[in-house]
Parts: C-alpha cells; structure tokens; sequence
C-alpha cells in the first residue's frame, strides 16, 4: 500500500483554467513537501508546508495543509504550458529520507 | 559548484551484464541517496548514506549494492541485471536538516 495517494494520476486542461489536486494518507506528518519533475531532469522542491492549516503561496501556486497534517492540495490558478510536469507530494522519514506518492502528471495545452 | 553529478546519462544492458552507476557531490554533504523511479510514478528508495563508511537499505534494494568510501561519492552496483531493473536512477544527497538536491538521473535500459 502507498503512504501517500495522489490524485488525479493525470490532468490534462486548457491554458487559463485552475486546478487542484490532491495528495492523501491516513498518517499523520510533521511536514510535507510538493515538487515538480520536467522530462529529463530530476525533482525540485517547490514549498514545505509543517504546521496543520498552513497555506503558502507561491506566485499562482497554493499549497494548504490539512488540519489534521494527513492530507495536502496544490491549487493552480490561471495554469500556463510551463506548469505541465509531474507534481510530487513527499514526506520525510528517518535519515531525511524521503518517501514520494506516485505524482499527478499535470498537461497544460495553450 | 557542480551539486549532484551522475554517470552515465544512459546505458543498455543485457540481462545478466553488471554495472556501477556513479554519483558525486561537491557539497560535502553528509547524507546521500539512490532513488529508481519507474515510468509515471513517483520515486521510490534504493539505499541511503548517513556518512562515509555507513550504507542502509531502503524500501526496494533487491538486486542492488552500494558502498560509500569517501563524503563525496556514493556508487550503486547492478551485478546480475534484469528486466525489472529497466528504470531511471536519481542520485541525491541532502545536509542534516537541510534541503535535497537530487542528480540529473540516469536511465539504465535493461533487455
């Protein structure tokens, strides 16, 4: 069984819509961590978010907490072709290992 | 600062060949990692390095070894090679408490 769920696994949209997806579990964290993943390349951190209830933005990205710190959403505004890419939702174990949900690939068609 | 280097960028194996995949930082970090993931899917974690001279396995290191003689370098071993191994490998390494960098992969295709 996966820790972290990840929905959808894929979204494809138009340019100018907005988005939202998901990354759950029945585990309690003390922090979660979102990255993105282009073709090629390896995953970047985009936001750590560590207390239940937080929202962190960042330009048209928003990333909340759940209050309870199981669950975490990524909402896009107004999407562009440069956010097409695999979102990855983490958390970080022992050793600052980290243990991914299975990404949501994201199309953003102009 | 080169961060996180990996080598090859690419490699075909036949089943049953061997081979190291080779991972540098120049960061001196003391943590280090090696991460496969499959197509569409997240990552998952082979081995990891708390220092020079400690190795510890992760979540799918069957068919896998690693070694970790100095800080900077942390080389992962395929001896027997197998279809299932087909993959792309991330190296990463992270400072205690700080962020991770990961490599640029490596994709090891296996037939």
């Amino acid at each position: 069984t996966q820790l972290l769920e990840q929905s959808p696994q894929f979204l494809s949209i138009q340019e100018g819509e907005n988005l939202t997806v998901y990354c759950n579990s029945s585990s309690v964290f003390s922090s979660l961590q979102w990255y993105r993943q282009e073709p090629g390349e390896g995953p970047v951190l985009l936001v750590t978010v560590v207390t239940g209830g937080e929202v962190k933005k960042l330009k048209r990205l928003t990333f909340q907490f759940g209050d309870a710190r199981k669950d975490s959403s990524l909402h896009i505004t107004a999407a562009q072709p440069g956010d097409t890419g695999l979102y990855l939702c983490a958390v970080i174990q022992g050793a600052q290992k980290l243990v991914f949900g299975q990404g949501t690939r994201l199309t953003i068609n102009p | 600062n080169a961060g996180v280097t990996q080598t090859p960028k690419f490699r075909i194996l036949k089943i049953g060949q061997s081979m190291t995949l080779q991972c540098t930082q120049d960061m001196n970090h003391n943590y280090m990692y090696w991460y496969r993931q499959d197509p569409g899917m997240g990552l998952k974690l082979i081995y990891y390095s708390v220092g020079a001279g400690i190795t510890d396995k992760g979540e799918v290191p069957n068919g896998y070894n690693v070694s970790r003689s100095t800080t900077e370098d942390f080389p992962l071993r395929l001896e027997l090679a197998a279809p299932s191994q087909t993959s792309v490998y991330f190296c990463a390494s992270t400072s205690t408490g700080g962020l991770q960098y990961f490599g640029p992969g490596t994709r090891l295709l296996v037939l």
